[in-house]
């Protein structure tokens, strides 16, 4: 079935340093692979994307790659602020437009001043 | 804030009973999605609507059921309450476009469900 699998579970870096989340997605017609930011008491809010056709998206301090062949996907978080703690979570659909999210098990990132 | 509306925050009751949550999509977004996010499961998805219709399911319980009306609002019907279903339940709605971006699926707040 599909399945998503996320590392690590949970990931504490000092304020400054860089933070990787790594995923691994089952579907191979997975084509549309988003990453969510939640807070405490919050829902997950969107931080980046990527589409298959795209081996790697930057949004200022967040990039996140794609190798398509090894079915990876992962979050680079650099230079990192306390304001970037938070639970977060990859996920994956076969159809970017209109298909549910599978879902990983989200990575506890911690930055300490 | 996303522009998804969730109704209530939170919810108390007790086994067996049956509860409704209501979800706003933002606007101009036709399709509603329904994800469970409990500590032992995270976050699974549950159920789809487009534009008033079904359009996929999930892992979802036979005592659970959803429908999404003509102004597009959405309740998701729990029944028969378990102490299991205690949960975060959380809306997300799209545009479902082909455009670049209409994919994007925003989550409202959640519901907090706690059955005793």
């Amino acid at each position: 079935g599909e399945n998503v699998e996320q590392h690590p579970s949970t990931l504490s870096v000092q304020e400054g340093d860089s933070a990787v989340i790594k995923c691994t997605y089952s579907d191979s017609a997975s084509n549309y692979f988003p990453w969510y930011k939640q807070e405490l008491g919050k829902g997950p809010q969107l931080i980046i994307d990527i589409r298959s056709n795209v081996g790697e998206k930057k949004d200022q301090r967040i990039a996140v790659t794609l190798n398509k062949t090894a079915k990876h996907f992962s979050l680079h978080i650099t230079e990192t602020q306390p304001e970037d703690s938070a639970v977060y979570f990859c996920a994956a659909s076969k159809s970017y437009n209109t298909d549910k999210l599978i879902f990983g098990t989200g990575t506890r990132l911690q930055v300490f001043p | 804030d996303s522009g998804v509306t969730q109704t209530p925050k939170h919810l108390i009751t007790a086994t067996g009973q049956r509860v409704t949550l209501r979800c706003s999509p933002r606007s101009g977004d036709l399709s509603v999605y329904w994800y469970q996010q409990s500590l032992d499961q995270g976050l699974q998805f549950l159920i789809q609507y487009y534009n008033g219709e079904e359009r996929a399911k999930g892992n979802i319980l036979e005592r659970f059921s959803a429908q999404q009306f003509p102004d597009l609002h959405s309740e998701l019907n729990l029944s028969s309450l378990e102490l299991g279903d205690s949960a975060l339940y959380f809306c997300a709605s799209s545009v479902a476009g082909l455009a670049v971006g209409q994919e994007t699926q925003y989550f409202g707040p959640g519901t907090r469900l706690l059955v005793l």
